[in-house]
């Protein structure tokens, strides 16, 4: 069973601080990691995933991840938010076996103060 | 330009009214996926499609219906049965075995 946690369904930041977004993971076979945004009224754009390999990930936008397997965390940061930045954030886990649906996390809405 | 598009971006009907939603892809995808979004309560699932004429229940089917004919569209029905259909819906289309799914820019149902 795959599920997917995010802690703080709403996080604000003061324009140039860091982003934090918190993901945690829960899966029985080795994980595919993905963060999506989300603008008002919007469908969702890919901002990183994490397959194999490196395990630190740079996405767009700045953003990146670092899978921690020992934690089991997919966590995103950003070292300098930006007022563009203001949306909703998705984490979401799948894997390259049976019907490698993706499951979703409930969502994180990040406000950049001025 | 390839990409997934929904149709109609609102949608408002009566309760008690069956309503299609439209998904279209020129992607050339075999999966496609119809997810609903609820505030607080993330996407979830409630039908997927790996192949052409071929679909399966997802976490939320209840009160829903879809269709494959055509690779390239899969829509979806909100039937009466459906007890609180207002929602964000929306699609998505991958290729089964990769990992990325594209979505479509969603549609707004409201029921009054």
């Amino acid at each position: 069973a795959q599920s997917v946690t995010q802690l703080g369904s709403h996080v604000s930041v003061s324009e140039g601080a860091l982003v934090l977004l918190r993901c945690n993971y829960s899966s029985s076979v080795p994980p595919y990691l993905f963060w999506y945004v989300q603008y008002p009224n919007q469908g969702l754009q890919l901002l990183l995933k994490y397959t194999t390999g490196a395990t630190l990930v740079k996405g767009i936008n700045g953003f990146e991840a670092e899978f921690k397997k020992s934690e089991t965390s997919f966590h995103l940061t950003k070292p300098s938010a930006h007022m563009s930045d203001a949306a909703e954030y998705f984490c979401a886990v799948s894997q390259l076996t049976g019907a490698n649906n993706l499951f979703f996390g409930t969502g994180t809405r990040l406000t950049v103060i001025p | 330009d390839g990409g997934i598009t929904q149709s109609p971006k609102y949608l408002f009907r009566k309760e008690g009214q069956n309503v299609t939603l439209s998904c279209e892809q020129n992607l050339n995808h075999d999966a496609m996926y119809w997810y609903r979004q609820d505030p607080g309560q993330g996407l979830r699932l409630i039908y997927y499609s790996q192949i052409v004429n071929d679909f399966q229940k997802g976490d939320i089917a209840e009160g829903y219906s879809v269709s494959r004919e055509k690779k390239e569209s899969f829509p979806l029905t909100v039937t009466s049965a459906q007890k609180n259909p207002t929602a964000f819906y929306l699609c998505a289309s991958k290729t089964p075995g990769e990992l990325e799914a594209f979505f479509g820019q969603g549609t707004r149902l409201t029921v009054v």
